[in-house]
């Protein structure tokens, strides 16, 4: 069956730090893969995908993720953190077919320390 | 454009009543999508429109859940006779499906609490 790992629950950084959040997936095939974040009450907001090509992508509010195919990977990293940037943040996978669900991990809360 | 939007945003209901959560997806987007989130989880798919035919229902936990987009574009989830465990975050999503467009835009969720 399709999964996605987030290993880390809850991750503390100070503001100014790097950042790098990991994301593992099972799956039959290269997946779609994304990452979102949600803020307190909030919705669900993209931060960038990966479809195919360049296997670095920028999405927005600086963050890059790099895909991994040997490791199955997809891992979302950040320079320096803001804290602005606490939220949790939420990888996913859907299967390169149009009208299927994401399959999402449980999710990082990132917390950032002054 | 205006984003997907969904109401009401937090409904309490009292264990056995009926609900009607309401999604309106942004203009023009073909597919449709409801999850569940619970609290500190991952949200998890629920059910799958393409335009007004519901072709994935397969996440719908219980025949008490119900969702219908009858003119292609609102969307109701209705669950009936409502229990504790259906305490959870329901968050809409909508996706062009033309092209790479197969991100999906989330709403900001309707957070229910059944007493």
């Amino acid at each position: 069956a399709q999964s996605v790992t987030q290993p880390d629950i809850h991750i503390t950084v100070s503001e100014g730090a790097s950042l790098e959040l990991r994301c593992n997936y099972s799956y039959g095939a290269t997946p779609y893969l994304f990452w979102y974040v949600q803020s307190p009450g909030q919705g669900l907001q993209l931060l960038l995908k990966y479809f195919s090509g360049d296997t670095l992508v920028q999405g927005i509010k600086g963050f890059e993720a790099e895909f991994k195919r040997s490791q199955s990977s997809f891992n979302l990293r950040k320079p320096s953190v803001h804290w602005s940037d606490a939220a949790e943040y939420f990888c996913a996978v859907k299967r390169r077919q149009a009208g299927t669900a994401l399959i999402f991990g449980k999710g990082t809360t990132l917390s950032v320390s002054s | 454009g205006a984003g997907v939007s969904q109401s009401p945003r937090y409904k309490v209901a009292k264990r056995g009543q009926d609900v009607a959560l309401r999604c309106d997806p942004i203009s023009g987007h073909v597919s449709l999508f409801w999850y569940q989130q619970a609290l500190g989880q991952g949200p998890e798919f629920l059910t799958y429109f393409q335009n007004e035919a519901q072709l994935d229902k397969s996440g719908l936990p219980s025949d008490r859940f119900f969702a219908e987009r009858p003119e292609g574009s609102v969307s109701t989830l209705k669950i009936q006779r409502t229990q504790q465990e259906d305490s959870a975050v329901y968050l809409c999503a909508s996706s062009s499906d033309r092209g790479l467009g197969e991100t999906q835009y989330f709403g900001p969720g309707t957070r229910l609490l059944v007493l």
